[in-house]
């Protein structure tokens, strides 16, 4: 089974309207979370990541993420879209199967914002 | 400081040669890894360096590829006789340490073609 998987490959918001990417992890997965995002012909660029500190986190550039056991889920929120926001956004967890820091990548969403 | 650089930024090559794909991670970072990332197989986890060993190689997807580390710094991939399925994004990120909540620094990526 899929340790992350992100529901919705493309998604696309006005600008100004809320933005919402969806992960789920598997309930086997160790609570180390991380959302990345990835600019055209760029590297990965850390949002946010949970390391069971505290369930809402905050990141960069207004986004957040809240970290739900009952739902074994840590979607992605941004309460208003801004055109720079479009790019392809990666949900990623760490210490799965093992004691091991390597990442695994969700399949990713692309985010695409209309004027 | 600088961010993590990679060298070449772009790779065009025939099927058969050898080549070397080279990332200069954050100084003082002591972990070290590559990914790939391919339209096909989304962003896969290669190799992992600790200072100059490699405690974890699992993603390496054949004995074409390996890689090496030294002085702690440096890192080189090398693939002997690419194959066309060869051809993706090479990305290599660095850490502080190899912790399961350390935030991995990305660089921008190697965009390796085979011909």
């Amino acid at each position: 089974a899929q340790s992350v998987t992100q529901l919705g490959s493309h998604v696309s918001v006005s600008e100004g309207a809320l933005v919402l990417l969806r992960c789920n992890y598997s309930s086997s997965v160790p609570p180390y979370l991380f959302w990345y995002v990835q600019y055209p012909n760029q590297g990965l660029q850390l949002l946010l990541k949970y390391t069971s500190a505290a369930t809402l986190v905050k990141g960069i550039n207004g986004f957040e993420a809240e970290f739900k056991k009952s739902e074994t889920s840590f979607h992605l929120t941004k309460p208003s879209a801004h055109m720079s926001d479009a790019a392809e956004y990666f949900c990623a967890v760490s210490g799965y199967g093992g004691a091991t820091n390597k990442l695994i990548f969700g399949t990713g969403t692309l985010l695409a914002v209309q004027p | 400081g600088a961010g993590v650089s990679q060298s070449p930024s772009n790779k065009v090559t025939e099927k058969g040669k050898d080549v070397e794909l080279r990332c200069d991670p954050i100084s003082g970072h002591t972990a070290l890894y590559w990914y790939r990332q391919s339209l096909g197989q989304g962003l896969e986890f290669l190799i992992y360096f600790q200072g100059n060993s490699a405690p974890d190689k699992s993603g390496l997807p054949s004995d074409r590829f390996s890689a090496e580390r030294t002085g702690g710094s440096v890192s080189t991939l090398t693939i002997q006789r690419t194959q066309q399925e060869d051809s993706a994004v090479y990305l290599c990120a660095s850490s502080l340490v190899a912790q399961v909540q350390e935030t991995q620094y990305f660089g921008p990526g190697t965009r390796l073609l085979v011909l």
